[in-house]
């Protein structure tokens, strides 16, 4: 099983800065796909094959990597941003997702 | 539009079995692989299991391989997922998900799993 691991798991940002969440996967995948949840609600998909953003996702997020190391990038981060996020490979089964990181508002 | 409603869920006992279903719409479901996403309270999202378009091939992680089975009805665009010897540790919402990459989720059914 491909172990996904987020970091970090908790991060405080003021609106205005630029975030840089990271994930990182325990054997090389072609692509990761990231979610965003808000609380009560179900996910949603926010990029995927690593770098696409999902239909009506704003153009501040920015998704990259490759291998083992991936990254979701918010900037300028905004108080609608504030959200979990997790990532996702489904390159080999079983698919598996990240911890998740919790952005929350400085 | 695409609609995924999930039923079945409740309160059930350990080592009992549950039965949940999913309802898909908007879209022609044959053609799409699905899966059940699970979420305990509190905790990240966990991939319980998933099923390919004609439902020949089905994949489950350890955590519930021999307990759970996802099955398909594509005539009635239907999902579905028979939980067996069910745990404390089961506890969870269950999402319905469409595609490898999940483009659409359900609004969620959550199973207690609880003497």
């Amino acid at each position: 099983e491909i172990v996904l691991t987020q970091s970090p798991t908790t991060m405080a940002a003021s609106p205005g800065e630029k975030v840089t969440l990271t994930c990182r996967a325990s054997s090389s995948v072609s692509y990761m796909h990231w979610y965003q949840q808000k609380s009560g609600a179900s996910p949603k998909l926010w990029i995927y094959d690593t770098s696409n953003r999902a239909s009506g996702v704003p153009n501040c997020f920015s998704g990259s990597g490759s291998g083992t190391d991936f990254t979701l990038t918010i900037n300028p981060v905004q108080a609608d941003d504030i959200a979990t996020y997790y990532c996702q490979q489904s390159r080999e089964s079983p698919w598996t997702f990240g911890g998740g990181t919790k952005l929350e508002l400085k | 539009e695409v609609q995924l409603v999930e039923s079945g869920g409740g309160l059930v006992q350990p080592g009992r079995s549950l039965k949940l279903s999913c309802a898909a719409s908007g879209f022609t479901f044959s053609n799409y692989y699905m899966a059940w996403v699970r979420q305990a309270p509190k905790k990240g999202l966990e991939w319980v299991a998933t099923i390919s378009t004609s439902g020949s091939r089905t994949y489950y992680p350890d955590s519930v391989k021999g307990r759970f089975t996802i099955s398909r009805d594509n005539a009635k665009s239907s999902l579905y997922l028979q939980m067996n010897s069910l745990k404390s540790e089961d506890t969870a919402t269950y999402y319905c998900a469409r595609g490898s990459s999940v483009d659409y989720w359900g609004q969620g059914v959550m199973v207690t799993v609880s003497s």
